[in-house]
């Protein structure tokens, strides 16, 4: 299976500013998602991004707040922008081309918002 | 509407008890069924997965679940735990097919001594 790096790990951002989160595979993929997990949630998905189309987002997500980028079939990024202390969560990116193979997940960005 | 619940958010056992974690879903069609596995400070990990055949699907680190289609289940067990299988436990379906996964609450599994 896929092998993700996510970068960062973790940050602690001010109010008012924006992060952005980079998630890198080892291998190409068609379809890549990006997760939200509020504190003591479960994940809720933002959207899902497909190389060379615009992002598709979920009930509740917009692109001004959580713009996506996916340059090529092995890279994306999640910007979280004017951030709240509402932000503060686990951000997870996510790949798999196919729902039966099961999806494969990095290791989150911790982002806390002061 | 489709929905999965997992009906307990934590399960304390002692140290190699079985258990069973569970997961029901509401979906009037076909369905794929996931169990993931968090570790403290980790992303997610498959743990097993149901796509059609046999009910009974066998995962890694000796869990394995069973899918029973007339009560919508898809409950996870494991016959003797160990103090490394503390963890959060999520329950995940897809819809007919589709590419988006639907996670449950999770159970946070506690192991005691």
């Amino acid at each position: 299976s896929a092998v993700i790096s996510q970068k960062p790990s973790r940050d602690i951002c001010q109010r008012g500013t924006s992060l952005t989160i980079q998630c890198q595979v080892d291998s190409q993929v068609t379809m890549m998602f990006w997760y939200r997990q509020q504190p003591g949630q479960s994940l809720t998905l933002i959207a899902t991004a497909n190389q060379g189309s615009e992002a598709t987002y979920e009930s509740g997500f917009v692109i001004d707040k959580f713009p996506i980028s996916r340059p090529n079939l092995t890279f994306s990024t999640l910007t979280v922008s004017n951030m709240s202390p509402e932000d503060s969560s686990i951000y997870l990116c996510s790949v798999g081309d196919r729902a039966g193979d099961g999806y494969t997940f990095g290791s989150g960005t911790r982002l806390t918002v002061v | 509407a489709q929905s999965v619940t997992q009906l307990d958010s934590q399960v304390p056992v002692f140290e190699e008890a079985p258990v069973e974690l569970r997961c029901n879903y509401s979906s009037s069609v076909s369905v794929y069924l996931f169990w993931y596995v968090q570790y403290p400070n980790q992303g997610l990990q498959l743990l097993l997965k149901y796509l059609s055949g046999s009910t009974l699907v066998k995962g890694i680190n000796g869990f394995e679940a069973e899918f029973n289609k007339s009560q919508t289940s898809f409950h996870l067990r494991k016959p003797s735990v160990h103090i490394s299988d503390t963890a959060e436990y999520f329950c995940a379906v897809s819809f007919q097919g589709a590419q988006k996964l639907v996670f449950g609450q999770g159970t946070r599994l506690t192991i005691n001594p």
